[in-house]
């Protein structure tokens, strides 16, 4: 079981809105900034969000990032079938010393 | 832009050690964390560990015993050795570049770039 606390799916309609939660706490979430990887299937995980809300460029404001506490969440808009893939929240957790993902959350777009 | 890609062998051992490089090309090797994650079939991703490019190194403490990264910055590099391996090593091995800073008393890190993997079966 992850520390990093993800649920294993979500799913809704094309054009709605979805959120993926992220819980961790005081020595990863709550201190260190959390960031988002999307993995298409079959393909290399792909950075989405950063410092818990920022976007690389070319990840379309359809994709949010917050964070309150020890929890982060993605949020996604206007979803789209090419949305269908694994996301995975990230941060530093320094009481292990270590890097933690998420369990992964399935997004499915029905 | 940077590219990363990982290259070895598809199969190995029990027992035996694991090796992996991973090239980096289109940018410097310098100034940034380079990571280890893997993903066995249907299973989510582990950190395995990185190195800094002055040779520092980190470790997933539950591999820490049997995992080794290191780096050649003359050939733009960095390397995985695990050793041990057994059928639970068998996954989807990927390279990343890991961003380190902070903002005020909040540290950042997270890996922009990524190599597209490679399959590592433990079989004999």
């Amino acid at each position: 079981q992850s520390v990093l606390t993800q649920p294993p799916s979500v799913s809704a309609a094309p054009g709605q809105k979805v959120t993926i939660s992220c819980s961790g706490s005081s020595s990863n979430i709550g201190n260190i900034y959390v960031s988002w990887y999307q993995q298409l299937p079959g393909t290399a995980p792909k950075l989405l969000i950063y410092e818990n809300n920022k976007r690389p460029s070319g990840i379309p404001d359809r994709f949010s990032g917050s964070k309150s506490g020890t929890s982060a969440t993605l949020g996604i808009t206007g979803l789209q079938t090419g949305d269908e893939a694994d996301y995975y929240c990230g941060t530093w957790d320094t009481s292990l010393s270590a890097w933690l993902f998420g369990g992964g959350t399935k997004l499915t777009v029905l | 832009q940077v590219q990363l890609q990982e290259s070895g062998p598809g199969l190995v051992k029990p027992s035996e050690t694991l090796s992996l490089t991973c090239t980096v090309s289109g940018g410097s090797i310098s100034s940034y964390y380079w990571n280890w994650i893997r993903q066995p079939p249907g299973k989510g991703l582990e950190w395995i560990g990185y190195i800094y490019y002055s040779g520092s190194t980190n470790y997933n403490p539950s591999l820490k015993s049997r995992v080794t990264i290191s780096v050649d910055t003359s050939k733009n590099q960095f390397s995985l050795r695990l050793s041990s391996v057994t059928a639970a090593d068998t996954a989807f091995y990927y390279c990343a570049r890991g961003i380190y800073g902070n903002r005020g008393p909040y540290y950042y890190y997270y890996m922009d770039v990524w190599g597209k993997g490679t399959t590592v079966t433990v079989s004999s």
